[in-house]
């Protein structure tokens, strides 16, 4: 399978607790994006990589999400002292350079009771 | 800053029945223009995409949209309805070449495909 992937697909966590979303992105792919999508809504810009290099990161991205891409292939998002808010399905999209198409990943759902 | 609204939350139709689902963009500049269709419990596929080439731009599964500068609009349509039509779509602006700060998505469009 060359898509991308996603682990977990599913967590429930009680409020309080960290999380941490990892992604596999298309392997030629050298940007990486996060969006977060509601109940309801369209996803949502959170943050994305070029390589390594976090470039940009949404004002919904609070001081509690971290994201990493340490060696320019896999990342992984970090949730620390979840809310009951941060209850959501976490997409990854991966992007080649010099293109505009995005290929998203199943997903995460996060669950925090 | 660069807006999608999709002017219908649900759209109902009969199988074997055209489908248009109306999409209108704001954008300070010309932009990339997609359809994404999400199957519950999947993620998100690519439909199609317009890059500033031909405004009639056609996708998988027989959907095509048209690209109208004039009235900032990008429609999906096709013109025969299958059950397996049934999902989520949403219309995506992007800046040319992706942009630094990735898509922007309508709120989406539930399509609802009647037997």
């Amino acid at each position: 399978d060359t898509g991308v992937s996603q682990d977990p697909r599913h967590k429930i966590t009680k409020r309080g607790q960290n999380v941490t979303f990892r992604c596999d992105p298309i392997s030629e792919h050298n940007r990486l994006y996060w969006y977060r999508q509601t109940l309801g809504q369209g996803p949502e810009f959170l943050t994305y990589f070029q390589n390594e290099a976090q470039l940009e990161k949404s004002r919904l991205l609070s001081d509690r999400f971290s994201a990493e891409r340490p060696k320019g292939s896999f990342s992984t998002l970090e949730i620390q002292r979840t809310e009951q808010g941060d209850s959501a399905m976490y997409l990854c999209a991966s992007r080649q350079r010099g293109t505009d198409t995005q290929y998203f990943g199943p997903g995460t759902r996060l669950t925090v009771l | 800053a660069q807006s999608v609204t999709q002017l219908d939350s649900h759209v109902s139709v009969s199988e074997g029945t055209p489908v248009l689902l109306r999409c209108n963009y704001s954008s300070s500049y010309s932009p990339s223009l997609f359809w994404y269709v999400q199957h519950p419990n999947k993620g998100l596929q690519l439909l199609l995409k317009y890059t500033s080439a031909a405004t009639l731009v056609k996708g998988i599964n027989g959907f095509e949209a048209e690209f109208k500068k004039s009235e900032t609009s990008f429609h999906l349509t096709k013109p025969s309805a299958h059950m397996s039509d049934a999902a989520e779509y949403f219309c995506v602006v992007s800046k040319p070449g992706g942009g630094a700060d990735g898509l922007t998505f309508g709120k989406g469009t539930h399509l609802i495909i009647q037997p």
